[in-house]
């Protein structure tokens, strides 16, 4: 178990240029999440895929965003038109086949810091 | 909306000093509390959780006492040790949320001196 991989760790980008992110779960792992953690801050929910499919999405995250996770294996996460408020740090978290009754543990990869020059 | 509030920000205990983070939740929907262990340039890791069925739960050092009544739950650390030094999040999530997505706390900041 290799535990959850994230590509790249730092990112520096001009404003206006998209970036691409790449996630690896834990390879038996069904749920993926991303998660965007400013400094100073907790990590906040951006998107949740179950296998291949992106089921939830919250409101932080903008017409600019968009993720995929295509065969329910590895995920990215585009951001276009990049602005400075979109620095911070993306991290991404996977989970295993739910127990009935049982909340299985998110594992969180080590993030992707991006700066927006 | 601040869904669960952490304190304090920082907090600084000498070697062997027991570590208290408390947290307050607002959604009595939510039925799973972890806590998670960050380290600089790390993702968080699951340090200890608890559900609401029971009021405390200890693995090693480490500590969840949990209030129902009063929608609060702390993390205590006993025995504290330099290696301690990290940043703490406290964490709920509910199962009517399908996607288990964790809603986090503004993190406390330990130091550990030695």
């Amino acid at each position: 178990d290799t535990g959850v991989s994230q590509d790249p760790r730092h990112k520096i980008t001009k404003r206006g240029q998209n970036v691409t992110f790449r996630c690896d779960p834990i390879s038996e792992h069904n749920r993926l999440y991303w998660y965007r953690q400013t400094l100073g801050q907790g990590p906040e929910f951006l998107t949740y895929f179950q296998n291949e499919a992106q089921l939830e999405k919250s409101r932080l995250l903008s017409d600019r965003f968009s993720a995929e996770r295509p065969k329910g294996s590895f995920s990215t996460l585009e951001i276009q038109r990049t602005e400075q408020g979109d620095s911070a740090m993306y991290l991404c978290a996977s989970s295993g086949r739910e127990s009935p009754g049982l909340v299985d543990t998110q594992y969180f990869g080590p993030g992707t810091r991006l700066t927006v020059l | 909306q601040q869904q669960v509030k952490q304190s304090p920000q920082s907090l600084i205990v000498q070697k062997g000093g027991i570590s208290i983070i408390n947290c307050a939740y607002e959604n009595t929907a939510f039925d799973y509390f972890p806590w998670y262990q960050q380290f600089p340039g790390k993702g968080p890791a699951l340090l200890i959780a608890i559900r609401p069925d029971v009021s405390e739960k200890k693995e090693g050092r480490f500590t969840i006492s949990f209030n129902k009544s009063a929608k609060q739950f702390s993390l205590h650390i006993m025995d504290s040790q330099p290696g301690d030094s990290a940043t703490y999040f406290c964490a709920a999530s509910r199962r009517m949320d399908s996607s288990y997505k964790l809603i986090f706390g503004s993190g406390t900041r330990l130091l550990v001196r030695p």
